[in-house]
């Protein structure tokens, strides 16, 4: 069974502070680890998706990366428009095609 | 980029009454939709596949009598809700991949239901 744990639950920083939000996954064989960020009330909206260790992808202040056991998202001088919760998810090679999603990352950035 | 589109995206309803909630993609073909359901502060759990022109497969614990999905074209999947109950009350989001063009994953703006 596809297992994602995302770390921290909860983040706050100020304006301007870089920081990290890990995600651990297990998976049977990985087809794609992706990231999303989710405003309040709304559906996930996509960043990234990484498919192999090693990988890395850039948007604006975001960047993802991917190793055999993990992903980061790092976030370098966030702005509060940067506030909201990041999804990670992981699909598998096993025929399902649904992602497993972890319980994601509040982020609040304090100006 | 592709767009999902959900709607309504709030209904308050009468306990034991049902609900339909609609997820169209609008510039892209979907031979698959997922459905997923999310509680305050909690993850996406997945509900079930929708496929097109065949029937749905629902997750383990996922009552498929309670929740109706019908995925009649490439474009529109339905979930039905059926006598919904407050522990129905829960933010239902869609999703659909577009398979022929960049395999990604895009989701709708999800559907509040709040039943009383």
């Amino acid at each position: 069974e596809d297992q994602v744990t995302q770390s921290p639950e909860a983040l706050r920083l100020q304006e301007g502070e870089s920081s990290s939000l890990n995600c651990s996954y297990t998976v049977s064989g990985l087809r794609g680890l992706f990231w999303y960020r989710q405003d309040p009330g709304k559906g996930p909206e996509f960043l990234f998706t990484l498919y192999s260790a090693g990988e890395e992808k850039e948007k604006e202040r975001l960047k993802a990366t991917l190793t055999k056991k993990e992903s980061f998202l790092h976030i370098t001088a966030p702005k509060p428009e940067d506030s909201a919760t990041y999804l990670c998810a992981v699909g598998g090679n096993t025929g399902r095609r649904a992602l497993t999603f972890g319980s994601g990352t509040r982020l609040q950035v304090q100006p | 980029g592709a767009v999902v589109s959900q709607h309504p995206s709030w209904v308050i309803c009468k306990s034991g009454t049902s609900v339909k909630i609609e997820c169209r993609s609008l510039d892209f073909q979907a031979t698959t939709m997922f459905w997923y359901r999310q509680f305050p502060k909690q993850s996406l759990m997945l509900m079930a596949t929708s496929n097109e022109g065949s029937k749905a497969t629902y997750e383990q614990g996922v009552e498929k009598d309670k929740f109706l999905i019908n995925h009649a074209s490439l474009t529109l999947s339905t979930l039905t809700v059926t006598s919904a109950h407050p522990e129905d009350s829960s933010f239902y989001i869609c999703s659909a991949q577009d398979i022929l063009n960049t395999g990604e994953l895009f989701f709708g703006e999800g559907s509040r239901l709040t039943v009383l």
